[in-house]
């Protein structure tokens, strides 16, 4: 079983950047994508972009380009998202989802994080 | 961009009766077609892969169905557990999601 422990909900000002991270309790977190899917309050499913971790190789969505950095610290088995130049419209629930396939993600998602709550307001 | 349309956006029903589930994409997404269901307050979880493969657990009432551009998630029994939006995913170029169909209780 593997679990995906995200950190706490964050206020964020307008202009101003977050980072989540998330937190893998599987020992082979290395080869497994990770991405990072957003949900925006009572809206649909968005995902974001990915990471596998042993290449260090990323992928993201056009629209969130030059704006998104995905992360990862293997020391920790740890993700990191990062979003910059918050705007009201990226208050959402992000959370993280696990990719199956080893070294070669199969981009469905298998397990995900508990969520975390971004608020940007003024 | 490949654009996912699910239909209909709500569906009530009743606990035992049969559950019909539409996505359809806009370009063929060969079977790199997922299903998750979402409760409330909680993460999507994935109910099926590759068009027609159920994951870990998930019960045989849960049947996944189509190819190329049409698919269908079909819950052959409703059970009370079974209330929740549902969420197609295709995985042919990078993820997308469709927008949901909200099964309610009639």
């Amino acid at each position: 079983q593997v679990l995906l422990v995200q950190s706490g909900a964050e206020v964020k000002k307008p202009g101003s950047s977050v980072k989540v991270s998330c937190k893998s309790s599987a020992g082979t977190f290395s080869s497994y994508a990770i991405s990072w899917v957003r949900q925006a309050p009572g809206q649909g499913l968005e995902w974001m972009g990915q990471i596998i971790p042993f290449f260090g190789t990323t992928n993201y969505a056009q629209r969130f380009q030059g704006r998104v950095t995905v992360s990862t610290d293997e020391s920790t088995s740890t993700a990191y998202l990062e979003l910059n130049s918050l705007i009201s419209e990226d208050t959402a629930v992000y959370y993280c989802a696990r990719s199956p396939g080893d070294y070669v993600p199969q981009d469905y998602f298998d397990y995900w994080g508990q969520g975390t709550l971004v608020t940007v307001s003024s | 961009e490949i654009v996912l349309t699910q239909s209909p956006a709500t569906l009530s029903l009743s606990p035992g009766e049969r559950a019909t589930l539409s996505c359809r994409a806009s370009q063929s997404v060969s079977n790199f077609l997922a299903w998750y269901q979402q409760k409330p307050g909680q993460a999507p979880r994935l109910l099926i892969h590759d068009v027609s493969i159920r994951a870990t657990g998930i019960p045989a009432r849960f049947i996944g169905s189509g190819s190329g551009t049409d698919f269908t998630l079909t819950i052959s029994s409703l059970e009370p557990e079974d209330f929740a939006v549902y969420y197609c995913q295709q995985r042919s170029n990078w993820p997308v999601f469709g927008g949901g169909t909200k099964v309610e209780i009639k």
